[in-house]
């Protein structure tokens, strides 16, 4: 089983909407977790961190399911600029690091 | 302005001839990390240091080599390049190991290896 799993869509909304996207991880053990965004051939850049109480930014909010071992991440009204790839980020398993999923990609229609 | 830079940012070589990516970052931070990312693979570390003299593993080693002399600077070096090494890769750091620290990233280096 892969450490962290994403559904790579792509996700297609209309402006305006709700989209929420989830990821499974692997490591119960795994306490801090992170969103972040790529836009095409370019860094991945922070969005957001994850807590164990949930965590809001804006439009963006994440949750944190232990029980069930996903973080989720949910935008609501939806912008054009909000196209990217949502890359879900929890901490690697036997060594000091961060492990990837493959990415969400969201495109976001007018 | 706080930053990751590495260089070059495209390169196209050949078959066997050594180069090197470099990649250095002014936030004091003591981690830093490579990745590579290719289309449905996600990123996957290649190696990381979590301090001066300090480098290990990632999830894909083979075929590239790092050293961490200073802080701020962690190249990554493939010495006989290969065209499955060919990848836009991205250096990162953080303040510290510990899983609780965001990574700040490059703005990545495309290889191609013919």
């Amino acid at each position: 089983r892969k450490e962290v799993e994403q559904d790579p869509g792509p996700f297609n909304v209309p402006e305006g909407a709700t989209v929420a996207f989830n990821c499974t991880y692997s490591n119960s053990a795994s306490q801090s977790f992170f969103w972040y965004r790529q836009d095409c051939r370019k860094e991945p850049k922070l969005l957001m961190s994850v807590y164990s109480s949930g965590n809001e930014d804006g439009r963006f909010t994440a949750q944190l399911n232990r029980a069930s071992q996903y973080i989720s991440l949910l935008i609501r009204d939806s912008k054009l600029s909000d196209s990217a790839t949502y890359l879900c980020v929890a901490p690697s398993r036997g060594r000091r690091a961060l492990t990837f999923g493959s990415g969400t990609r969201l495109q976001v229609q007018p | 302005e706080a930053q990751v830079t590495q260089n070059p940012r495209y390169l196209i070589t050949v078959t066997g001839k050594k180069l090197t990516v470099t990649c250095s970052q002014n936030m004091n931070h003591e981690y830093m990390s490579w990745y590579r990312q290719d289309p449905g693979l996600g990123l996957r570390q290649i190696y990381y240091s979590m301090n001066v003299e300090v480098t290990d593993k990632g999830d894909v080693p083979e075929g590239y080599k790092v050293s961490r002399k200073e802080k701020r600077n962690f190249p990554l070096i493939l010495e006989s390049p290969s065209p499955n090494q060919t990848s836009l890769y991205f250096c990162a750091s953080s303040s510290t190991g510990f899983s609780n620290q965001p990574q700040h990233f490059g703005d990545g280096t495309r290889l191609s290896i013919l």
